[in-house]
């Protein structure tokens, strides 16, 4: 059974840079045939997917264009766990954020860090 | 970006009746590889991540009751409940997982009448 852990702050300032972890359990953040998501909540813009992580004999990543020049996802083996960093946050990134593991659907889902950008 | 068109907004069925809801993607979500929508539904209750309910369109994943079905039509995708019972009240979502971004519906409240 996946199990995805999220941590991470829950308040982050303007113009700063949101981090949130996803440690995954019953996986391998190097299986060839899983990627590895964030996906964010909120009123405003409902679910939207922001990108992915994946290896196919090597690293890729995939950013929604709307966050493309802010935003990285990276993979860590040694403790087999992936991680959103999006930079410069306004108070419209204020949002839940999901981790999810996709291997031909969404299937597995972190329980989601309510992260609040303000002062 | 494909658009996922979602209706109705919110839904109030009376137990025991009969819950529809529509989506409609902008273009195909069809996979050559297994000539099957890129379609699914899932279901979130407050407080709690979304849960799948229904992959490729059609396919009730393990554990789902069977009073969900889904079905297709081209670009049309529909979520049905046969019988509502108390614990379906819900947001429903649909998604294409066809091509990045990955995009979804606004939801569909649905309630007890």
């Amino acid at each position: 059974q996946v199990q995805l852990q999220q941590s991470g702050p829950g308040l982050v300032k303007p113009s700063q840079t949101l981090s949130v972890t996803c440690a995954i359990s019953g996986d391998s953040v190097s299986s060839n045939s899983a990627t590895w998501n964030w996906i964010r909540q909120s009123p405003s813009r409902g679910l939207e997917w922001l990108g992915r992580t994946y290896y196919r004999s090597q690293w890729s990543a995939d950013y929604a264009v709307s966050v493309k020049s802010r935003i990285t996802i990276t993979p860590d083996t040694s403790k087999n766990q992936f991680s959103l960093q999006l930079s410069s946050v306004t108070p419209e990134d204020t949002a839940i954020y999901y981790c999810v593991r996709q291997q031909a659907g969404f299937h597995y889902w972190g329980r989601g860090t309510l992260v609040t950008v303000s002062s | 970006d494909i658009v996922m068109t979602q209706s109705p907004d919110s839904l109030a069925v009376s137990l025991g009746e009969r819950a529809t809801i529509n989506c409609k993607s902008s273009q195909s979500v069809l996979y050559s590889g297994n000539n099957k929508n890129c379609l699914a539904w899932f279901q979130q209750r407050p407080g709690q991540p979304p849960k799948l309910l229904i992959n490729w369109a059609s396919t009730r994943e393990s554990g789902v009751p069977d009073r969900f079905s889904g079905s297709e039509s081209g670009t049309d995708f529909t979520l049905t409940i046969s019988s509502l019972q108390a614990e379906d009240v819900a947001v429903y979502y649909c998604q294409q997982f066809h091509s990045p971004p990955y995009t979804f519906g606004r939801g569909t409240k649905l309630e007890t009448k």
